[in-house]
């Protein structure tokens, strides 16, 4: 599977639009992007996944790069509720393994 | 709505002690894993299960046990713990089928205190 890259930490106004993005240069055509979610200590959750085209879903907007090399996750209208850590992960439709990097810390301030 | 338990939530255990950490899962999912976290780091998988009678190790190395006897239970063991084994696990399953990472569901986890 394709290596990701992801900024550690981003801050984010409570209300405002949370753009989080994801590098994966090296991804091949069969691989799709993944991104999940965890809130604090628990265990990560789904949040939306795409091959090529903009995929809208009611947790999030995943914007995928037309050369595929990059994509940015966004919450439109982010709560603090949001407050976690995102992870941005490159897999094969036929994968099985989820394997997590260290994802970004989302911080949603007042 | 979670439909993956584990128990206990959390456990403080004596050094030398043998432990079982229990997951079960009700949706028939064929596919379950355990993952290790340690506070504020990556979560690393430690064990994993294709079905009934199938378990694999992981990309990280643990000295614990699981096993696959029915479907919706893959409990992990610890023969002997010891302060090193101090973690959080976190069990997932998903659906054979669906490919992909797509629709895992993973429990509440089972934070581990070895003292």
């Amino acid at each position: 599977d394709a290596k990701t890259t992801q900024p550690p930490s981003m801050d984010c106004a409570e209300g405002r639009a949370a753009n989080l993005p994801c590098n994966h240069s090296t991804i091949s055509g069969n691989e799709y992007v993944y991104w999940y979610r965890q809130i604090h200590s628990q265990g990560p959750q789904y949040i939306i996944h795409g091959l090529k085209n903009n995929e809208t879903n009611e947790m999030a907007s995943l914007i995928i790069t037309e050369d595929r090399k990059s994509s940015t996750l966004i919450l439109p209208h982010a709560t603090l509720r949001d407050t976690a850590v995102y992870y941005c992960i490159v897999s094969s439709y036929a994968g099985n393994m989820l394997t997590f990097g260290g994802g970004t810390r989302l911080m949603v301030k007042p | 709505e979670a439909d993956i338990y584990q128990t206990p939530r959390y456990l403080v255990i004596g050094t030398g002690k043998k432990i079982t950490l229990e997951c079960s899962q009700t949706m028939g999912h064929d596919k379950m894993y355990w993952y290790q976290q340690d506070p504020g780091m990556e979560l690393h998988l430690i064990h994993y299960s294709y079905g009934v009678n199938s378990t694999e190790k992981g990309d990280l190395s643990s000295e614990s046990t699981v096993s696959r006897i029915r479907t919706e239970h893959f409990p992990l063991t610890l023969e002997s713990a010891r302060p090193s084994h101090t973690s959080q696990y976190l069990c997932a399953s998903s659906e054979s089928g669906t490919g992909g990472v797509y629709g895992y569901t993973f429990g509440s986890g089972t934070r581990l205190t070895v003292v």
